[in-house]
């Protein structure tokens, strides 16, 4: 079945620690996208990236990082630059002209 | 400023009540709107879009919408609203790589 793998599923990171999480798709999608999940603010775009060895920062860039050196896959860093990382990650993926197909998103907890 | 907004932060109704989440957008150019919707512990799943053509749309589940472009509106309806309807909504727009979501409402339904 096509979909979007995103894991861990749950991820708890010290504090000063960078830690990646990995999205894949099998969808043949030139897009992928990067949002965060905060109760009650809705979907926040971090990064996107249209094409391969290309991406854009989204609204909330800062302490994220990512790299797209494959159309599959999508990872992205949470670097200690991020002050408040504790959140709902969520991967997405679109082919052109198409609604977006989200993963199942990854749960990173600081402790 | 490109924007999505929706009313209603959370919605409590009783099964078989009608549905009505209102969403409004602003922003130009080509019109892409979608709503999504999160059941508990599950990813976001497309429930409809509308890209163009006939402003009703119908989607998945018995729901629909209506583009009143005149109001700036994409609400979100259903006739009767089942238990199993209890998620969060989240309406978006926008084109590839810019697209916005409100911040989501929660539907409560009372059994």
């Amino acid at each position: 079945d096509g979909g979007i793998t995103q894991s861990p599923k749950y991820l708890f990171r010290k504090e000063g620690q960078n830690v990646t999480l990995s999205c894949e798709q099998n969808l043949n999608h030139d897009a992928m996208y990067w949002y965060r999940q905060d109760p009650g603010q809705g979907l926040r775009l971090i990064y996107y990236s249209q094409i391969v060895n290309d991406f854009q920062k989204g609204d909330i860039a800062e302490g994220y990082s990512v790299s797209r050196e494959k159309k599959e896959s999508f990872p992205l860093t949470v670097t200690s630059a991020q002050k408040n990382p504790t959140a709902f990650y969520l991967c997405a993926s679109s082919g052109t002209g198409e609604s977006y197909t989200f993963g199942s998103g990854t749960r990173l907890t600081v402790v | 400023a490109q924007s999505v907004s929706q009313h209603n932060h959370h919605v409590i109704l009783s099964e078989a009540a009608s549905l009505e989440l209102g969403c409004n957008y602003s922003y130009g150019g080509t019109v892409n709107l979608f709503w999504y919707v999160q059941y508990p512990g599950q990813h976001l799943q497309l429930l409809l879009k509308y890209f163009s053509g006939d402003p009703l749309v119908k989607g998945i589940k018995g729901f629909e919408a209506e583009f009143i472009k005149s109001k700036f509106s994409f609400n979100l309806r259903k006739p009767s609203v089942q238990w199993s309807d209890t998620a969060e909504y989240f309406c978006a727009g926008g084109s590839q790589g810019n697209l916005i979501f409100g911040k989501g409402t929660k539907l409560s339904v009372k059994p």
